[in-house]
């Protein structure tokens, strides 16, 4: 399956900046999910983008996937602290199987 | 609401001593994946069910096994639990065709051996 890198592994936010997190891959991806696991919880779907430059918002989170479809994003702005947990990137193929990213852990400072 | 059940949600067994983690959906879902996850690991596909056929990844051990008797439950059986197998198992499920289609994740079972 394809695989992809995912930087940060942990992201230590104060509480109302942004940041984000980076989703690579060697090889041309069809289309990319990313989900959300909170501290004791399961992965729980976000978004998927498929096309070639498409972004994507949900309030304060912003997805990108890149020109080439190598790589994709997440921003978030202004964080908060139910943003806490762990945001994984995963790609598609066979049409339905996930090869998820290592995840960036996210904790908040108050 | 539809939705994906797993039972137990925490389940303590020996080491060496069979085990059978249970699976259940309401969604109507041709596909049934088992994930294995580790402390600050992504999930790890085991195998999953396409309708009735198993579809085993390459580095699943020969200790996992899986029954899907009908489309909706899956369990996952662990022959002989090493201490090793200690961890979170979560199952899913997604639709197919004119895809790809999110996942739905269970709640996930914890597993202790001891």
């Amino acid at each position: 399956g394809q695989q992809v890198m995912q930087i940060p592994q942990y992201q230590h936010v104060q509480e109302g900046e942004d940041f984000t997190t980076y989703c690579n891959s060697s090889t041309t991806l069809s289309n990319i999910q990313w989900y959300k696991q909170r501290p004791g919880g399961h992965p729980v779907f976000l978004i998927q983008l498929v096309k070639s430059g498409e972004v994507k918002k949900q309030k304060r989170l912003t997805f990108q996937f890149g020109e080439a479809k190598k790589n994709s994003s997440l921003h978030i702005t202004a964080t908060q602290t139910t943003d806490v947990g762990t945001y994984f990137c995963a790609a598609t193929h066979n049409d339905y199987k996930l090869s998820f990213g290592a995840g960036t852990t996210v904790t908040v400072r108050a | 609401d539809a939705m994906v059940i797993q039972n137990p949600r925490y389940q303590v067994t020996q080491f060496g001593k069979p085990v059978t983690l249970s699976c259940s959906q309401t969604l109507n879902h041709n596909v049934m994946y088992w994930y294995q996850q580790k402390s600050s690991q992504a999930p790890k596909l085991l195998f999953h069910y396409y309708d009735k056929d198993f579809n085993n990844e390459a580095d699943t051990p020969d200790n996992f096994q899986s029954r899907r008797p009908n489309t909706s439950f899956c369990f996952l059986d662990i022959r002989s639990p090493g201490l090793g197998d200690a961890a979170m198992y979560l199952c899913a499920t997604s639709r197919v065709g004119g895809g790809p289609y999110e996942q739905y994740f269970g709640p996930g079972t914890r597993l202790t051996v001891t």
